[in-house]
């Protein structure tokens, strides 16, 4: 089984308006993180938002939340306000205590399109 | 964040050669990760180097293919040995920031093989 899921290769987005890019996960390790990037087209790997497996709340970093919930296992990327910059492939990852809670399993990844 | 330097940034490169990745941390870190992105797809750690020991590597990648260097705490090199075709890539270095558990990757090199 896929350790971590995006179930959207591709979200359009208005200016301005809000997007959510979907992310679940598979885990039986009680300690792991959740982690979003961005990539655009030059090819580097922006880190965008982190949560921890234990945190309260959800983690926020400017116009990025993260939408946790560990019941469902999902752990979703809110993007307010959007801007043209934003358009980029975002991936969602994960890491385990299990596997030495320091390397990332990626997802398939979203890429994100914001028009004018 | 950590600031991370590859070198270089990409390359064309004839299928036989080999190439060394460079990867430049402005801090100490214990343990660096190289991983490669094929064309469309996401991310897959080739190995973790740690300073002073060979590095480990995952399943489906030998030291042979992609030796490993980790001379010091702020500094690694990846080479992609007899390079084919299926060899082109994006490979990326990364660390982690200890204090708050975030892993941040270098700007990326892209490697092209004809």
């Amino acid at each position: 089984a896929q350790k971590i899921t995006q179930t959207q290769p591709g979200m359009f987005v208005q200016e301005k308006e809000a997007v959510t890019l979907d992310c679940t996960y598979d885990t039986s390790d009680p300690s792991y993180g959740l982690f979003w990037y961005k990539q655009p087209s030059s090819g580097e790997m922006i880190f965008l938002i982190y949560q921890g497996s234990y945190d309260q709340q959800n983690a926020t970093e400017g116009r990025y939340s993260l939408n946790f919930q560990k019941a469902r296992k999902s752990a979703n990327l809110v993007i307010s306000a959007s801007q043209l910059g934003d358009s980029a492939m975002y991936f969602c990852a994960m890491r385990e205590a299990s596997s030495g809670y320091s390397t990332l399993t990626f997802g398939k990844g979203t890429m994100l399109l914001v028009s004018p | 964040s950590a600031v991370i330097s590859q070198k270089p940034s990409r390359d064309i490169c004839q299928r036989g050669t080999s190439l060394t990745i460079q990867c430049q941390v402005d801090s100490q870190v214990t343990m660096m990760f190289w991983y490669r992105q094929q064309p469309g797809q996401s991310l897959t750690l080739i190995a973790t180097a740690n300073q002073g020991s060979e590095a480990t590597y995952e399943s489906g990648f030998v030291i042979d293919k992609f030796p490993i260097s980790r001379p010091n705490l702020t500094f690694s090199t990846l080479t992609v040995s007899n390079m084919s075709p299926e060899d082109s890539s994006i490979y990326l270095c990364s660390v982690e920031r200890r204090e708050t558990g975030e892993l941040f990757f270098g700007e990326g090199s892209r490697l092209t093989v004809l």
